[in-house]
């Protein structure tokens, strides 16, 4: 089975400029999760959705932060406008179904470098 | 709040040199603990998943277990290609049932 897609691999971009990155999960998998990862650190939750609505979204940065799942497949985040500590790793993760004892399984993700 | 430590922050073995990475954790009721394989410019990939206190699983040089408050993974005979991060997560009952994840062990195998 084909695995979690992410894009781009890699962003640069200046501050105060948009950007977005776009993932298409595990085919049949009802959740998806978008986590930022910084430099030896764990990936941190930004939004989490069960088909296409987010029900937990406490951790995104809505001023700048927002992220859609429309018809409950492919996700796209979105950041505008960036600032320099928004350079991280932006992956996306999906499983069967929360709370099921399904892992997650990520995709490569998108390293963002904010200059 | 549910919360992950993990040491050593790094370890360096010889080729064959078994040792053992530690994952202590805090949740309010455990749904699953789950070990990731994170190889430089990859996403993490899912190595196992334990749900209750004595649990064992093996994959190859890899062993995982688990108590009521912390997660081993044994390397045995480790190979310069087990190259990695290791990172362990927890799947608590509360906080949405969210997977919390810790800083992960940086391991290199030295030939």
């Amino acid at each position: 089975e084909a695995g979690v897609v992410q894009s781009p691999r890699y962003k640069i971009i200046e501050k105060k400029q948009p950007v977005a990155f776009w993932c298409n999960p595990i085919s049949g998998h009802n959740t998806l999760y978008w986590y930022r990862q910084n430099l030896g650190q764990g990936p941190e939750l930004l939004i989490r959705y069960e088909n296409e609505e987010a029900v937990d979204d406490s951790q995104l940065p809505k001023d700048r932060f927002s992220a859609e799942r429309l018809k409950g497949v492919d996700s796209t985040l979105k950041i505008q406008p960036a600032e320099l500590g928004d350079s991280a790793v932006y992956l996306c993760a999906s499983s069967l179904r929360q709370g099921h004892h399904s892992p997650l399984h990520f995709g490569n993700g998108t390293r963002l470098t904010v200059t | 709040e549910d919360q992950v430590t993990q040491s050593p922050e790094a370890l360096r073995l010889q080729e064959g040199e078994s040792s053992s990475l530690n994952c202590s954790y805090t949740v309010s009721g455990l749904r699953g603990l789950f070990w990731y394989r994170q190889d430089p410019g990859k996403g993490p990939e899912f190595l196992f998943t334990l749900y209750s206190a004595g649990e064992e699983k093996e994959k190859e040089r890899l062993k995982a277990t688990l108590t009521k408050k912390e997660s081993f993974l044994h390397i045995t005979a480790p190979k310069p290609e087990d190259s990695a991060t290791y990172l362990c997560a927890v799947q608590g009952t509360g906080d949405g049932q969210n997977f919390v994840f810790g800083p992960g062990t940086r391991l290199s195998v030295l030939p």
